[in-house]
């Protein structure tokens, strides 16, 4: 399968600070990349799709200047946590979608990123 | 409705029986569907996909499809105790987008 990257794995930081988690597919190119949320013990939860030189769309509930998303190319996207609290701990995971011809376009997720806010 | 549902479980089976997972979705018109593997802690894994009727065997892993039924599963025979993980359903719609399940917890007994 195609393969993910996601940078940092673990970032532990002061509340309102921000935080830059990065995606990255190594072997394709992405025109859609999603980034989910998931508690634990909890089912994922899609916060926003972010598609390749447009503007992310996110899913209702998820504010969009508190959690940015840049996908600048067709092998990157990033999402920044700005002025983080305790509350927005979680593992995020992103996810890119390989751009073969639909149906047959397969989602391969990223490592994760695990985040404490102090 | 939800557009993909599964049963959370969990769902235990012996070392070395058959688990069977089930998930139904809602839109008829659904084109794709996917398995994911997701150990405690770590992301999901893609280990089947399927996109017409019937059996695709992959190794232990055998998912079949129903359309007609709006019904995918997936079988793992031999089960061993690394299977243990939640299992997530995917279904992809005509706009390509993705809805997962909730995720069936398996355990396998040694």
């Amino acid at each position: 399968g195609a393969v993910v990257s996601q940078h940092p794995s673990r970032v532990i930081c002061k509340s309102g600070t921000s935080v830059k988690i990065e995606c990255r597919s190594l072997d394709f190119q992405a025109t859609t990349m999603f980034w989910y949320r998931q508690f634990p013990k909890k089912s994922l939860m899609l916060m926003a799709t972010s598609n390749e030189g447009s503007k992310a769309t996110y899913e209702q509930g998820v504010e969009k200047d508190k959690f940015l998303i840049n996908h600048a190319s067709l092998t990157l996207s990033t999402l920044t946590v700005t002025s983080a609290h305790p509350e927005d701990s979680s593992f995020y995971i992103c996810s890119a979608k390989t751009s073969g011809r639909a149906p047959y376009n397969e989602q391969f997720f990223g490592p994760g990123t695990r985040l404490t806010v102090l | 409705q939800k557009e993909v549902e599964q049963n959370s479980g969990p769902l235990s089976v012996p070392e070395g029986a058959i688990a069977s997972l089930n998930c139904t979705y809602s839109d008829r018109v659904s084109q794709s569907f996917f398995w994911y593997r997701q150990y405690s802690g770590k992301s999901p894994e893609l280990i089947m996909s399927i996109y017409s009727n019937g059996d695709k065997e992959d190794g232990r892993f055998t998912a079949q499809l129903n359309k007609a039924s709006q019904y995918v599963s997936l079988l793992i025979r031999d089960s061993q105790p690394s299977d243990s993980a939640t299992y997530l359903c995917a279904v992809t719609n005509t706009g390509n987008q993705f809805y997962f399940g909730t995720g069936t917890s398996l355990t396998v007994i040694p």
